[in-house]
């Protein structure tokens, strides 16, 4: 069972905060790993698929940037606002055929 | 498209009845895979397909089974239910493509007396 780990758990901070958190994965083997936000009574959304090292992905406030040879992704927010309130998942593929190993996820509350 | 539908949303069990959740996609994707989301634990992977009349045993397979005879439908069937699969379950498909984005479904919650 691969090791994919979220930190923090959980995230209150105030709206126009910026914020960060981090997905640890094994660093032996890499495919893809995946950035999902998951929204209280919704289901998962893909934010980000990242391949390469070093690739940083942005999508709005939201980017994220990924190093493979150490084994971590970082999820940042800029300026949080109250509606990104979520829990953030990272996913990790080992390989072309294996399956996505879904971190515990990080929850973020942005009080407004 | 309707992306990612499942039937039922919600649905209460007693111990040793069965039952199937249903999941079907319309978007041609090869993958189709089951998770169950339980507190503290994220999402762990029940079954998956990777195409028709092929499917694979997850993280947590025990007590469940899949049949994949369609690229549409991927229904999950609990075959004695137990309190221990109390869950929300979700079904997600994706292409075999390099991006692979999972495309979920909007869950089906079971609660098993």
């Amino acid at each position: 069972i691969l090791n994919v780990e979220q930190s923090p758990q959980s995230l209150h901070v105030q709206e126009g905060d910026s914020t960060n958190f981090t997905c640890s994965f094994p660093s032996s083997n890499f495919y893809a790993l995946h950035w999902y936000r998951w929204e209280t009574a919704k289901s998962p959304e893909a934010l980000f698929v990242m391949t390469l090292n070093g690739d940083e992905k942005k999508k709005g406030r939201i980017s994220a940037t990924l190093n493979t040879k150490e084994g971590y992704s970082y999820l940042y927010i800029k300026g949080s606002q109250p509606e990104d309130s979520a829990t953030y998942l990272c996913a990790f593929k080992e390989t072309s055929g294996s399956r996505l190993t879904f971190g515990e996820g990080t929850q973020l509350t942005v009080n407004p | 498209n309707a992306g990612v539908t499942q039937t039922p949303k919600f649905q209460v069990l007693k111990t040793g009845q069965s039952m199937t959740l249903q999941c079907a996609q319309d978007m041609n994707h090869e993958y189709m895979s089951w998770y169950r989301q339980d507190p503290g634990m994220g999402l762990r992977l029940i079954h998956y397909s990777v195409g028709a009349g092929i499917t694979d045993q997850g993280e947590v397979p025990n007590g469940y089974n899949v049949s994949r005879s369609t690229t549409e439908d991927f229904p999950l069937r609990l075959l004695s239910a137990a309190p221990s699969q109390t869950s929300v379950y979700f079904c997600a498909s994706n292409h075999n493509t390099h991006q692979e984005t999972q495309y979920f479904g909007p869950g089906t919650r079971l609660l098993v007396l």
